[in-house]
């Protein structure tokens, strides 16, 4: 059975940098998509971006493009989200989820990183 | 990307049918065959109940079910039980990446 796990809680002061990380067991992940989703406190999902394990083809939202960047390494089956300089803004649960290249859906999802940014 | 425009919040009592609509362009919902529901309670995880418009995996309740017209989707939820409370999010493929619509919220009266 095909799981995600997802890095533990982070808490941050503004500007400081952060990756997290997202790591799929149980199948072989090469055909595999990742996406990261984003949940602020009390509020809706947001797509981040997604990426292709096989040649690391990645897509950002708009809302995300130049904020983030998303990442993997395909030889421990692991993905990342990463920022260079955090603000308090980007305090949110981040989940990410995982589906096989030619799915539309995203059937795995990891149990959500919560990063907290406050000086 | 534009979130689809879900209603905030839906109620019925047990037993009751609820539908949820999402509303989308022929960019998104409208475009492809490729809408899909998720369940979300506190503090968890989003779960897929519906995708490809109207298929259900494995293990989701016959309960859920989904329909598409033109640029709107639709989540039913027949015999409505206390356990489907929750926050309900479709989404959608666009220009090769997705965007979700803005969540609806199941009460159980």
């Amino acid at each position: 059975e095909v799981q995600v796990v997802q890095s533990g809680a982070e808490v941050k002061k503004p500007g400081e940098s952060l990756k997290i990380s997202c790591q799929g067991s149980g199948d072989s992940f090469t055909n595999y998509w990742i996406g990261w989703v984003r949940q602020m406190p009390g509020k809706g999902l947001e797509w981040m971006g997604i990426l292709f394990f096989s040649n690391s083809d990645t897509r950002y939202s708009p809302s995300f493009q130049g904020h983030v960047t998303i990442s993997a390494d395909k030889s421990i089956s692991t993905a990342y989200l990463q920022w260079s300089s955090l603000k308090a803004s980007d305090t949110a649960m981040y989940y990410c989820a995982t589906t096989r290249d030619g799915n539309t859906h995203w059937d795995y999802w990891g149990q959500g990183t919560l990063v907290t940014v406050s000086s | 990307q534009s979130a689809l425009t879900q209603p905030a919040s839906v109620s019925g009592s047990p037993g009751q049918w609820i539908t949820i609509s999402c509303t989308g362009t022929s960019s998104d919902v409208g475009g492809y065959n490729y809408v899909s529901w998720y369940q979300q309670h506190p503090g968890k995880a989003p779960k897929v109940i519906i995708y490809g418009v109207s298929n259900r995996p494995s293990g989701v309740s016959n309960r859920f079910s989904g329909s598409k017209s033109g640029n709107t989707a639709s989540l039913t939820i027949s015999g409505l039980q206390a356990e489907d409370e929750a926050d309900y999010y479709c989404s959608s493929f666009k220009g090769g990446l997705y965007v979700f619509g803005s969540g609806t919220e199941v009460t159980v009266l």
